[in-house]
């Protein structure tokens, strides 16, 4: 069955980018729209953006200005990038795979399965 | 951010029926379907519910959806220790045009 897994570094300064990669295994990439999700320590859930195989995005309005999704099919991942950090940034990032009722949109879409998730410290 | 409400804590006995609420407006549950995850302590969020009372193949049947109008609930029938998790619900917001999380519910199993 398919699997998720994120790389990336673990601690990332204030100001600076967090880059992370989510690796799909056992199924292609193709097809699928794909998902980031964080949770800050002891918080709730909060969805990040998502990305279709063949390159669109949609992004959180409140991230939007400092987020990029972005995929490489040959290699069955997508990636995540966050500027101008904050120590608000520090959290657990989850990919998912992002699925819906309807081939045509989005509404109603549900994140099965999900990666182990990734804590990021924005911390100098 | 968010606007889906879920009791922070519910709990209840081996062998129980419990529920969790989650409640809404009219851009999110009112005009969408509703997915629960369930996160077990130390791991990822699992999907429990989609599409309001749908399980993926796997999950007991002990576990219920529904939705009225703006709010939602998850129940738990024949509660188990391994039930002790946070439970979150979620739905498609047309004024994010993007999906919502609740601010989840600590379920203890007494």
């Amino acid at each position: 069955q398919v699997q998720l897994q994120e790389s990336g570094p673990g601690l990332v300064k204030p100001s600076e980018t967090l880059s992370l990669t989510c690796t799909v295994s056992g199924g292609s990439i193709s097809s699928y729209y794909w998902s980031w999700i964080r949770q800050p320590p002891g918080k709730g859930l909060e969805w990040i953006g998502y990305i279709y195989y063949s390159g669109s995005t949609n992004y959180n309005p409140s991230l939007k200005s400092r987020v990029t999704i972005s995929v490489d099919t040959s290699k069955n991942q997508f990636s995540l990038k966050l500027s101008s950090v904050t120590a608000a940034d520090t959290a657990v990032y989850y990919c998912a795979r992002d699925l819906a009722p309807s081939a045509v949109a989005r509404e109603g879409s549900w994140f099965d399965p999900w990666g182990q998730g990734t804590l990021v410290t924005v911390s100098s | 951010q968010s606007v889906l409400t879920q009791p922070p804590s519910a709990s209840g006995t081996p062998g129980q029926r419990v529920t969790i609420s989650c409640s809404g407006s009219s851009s999110n549950i009112g005009s969408n379907t509703v997915n629960w995850y369930q996160q077990l302590p130390g791991t990822a969020p699992k999907l429990l519910i989609y599409s309001n009372n749908q399980r993926p193949s796997g999950v007991p049947d002990r576990f219920s959806g529904s939705k009225s109008g703006t709010s939602a609930s998850l129940a738990i029938s024949g509660l188990q220790s391994e039930d002790e998790a946070d439970y979150y619900c979620a739905a498609w917001d047309d004024s994010l045009n993007g999906p919502l999380f609740g601010g989840g519910t600590k379920l203890t199993v007494l």
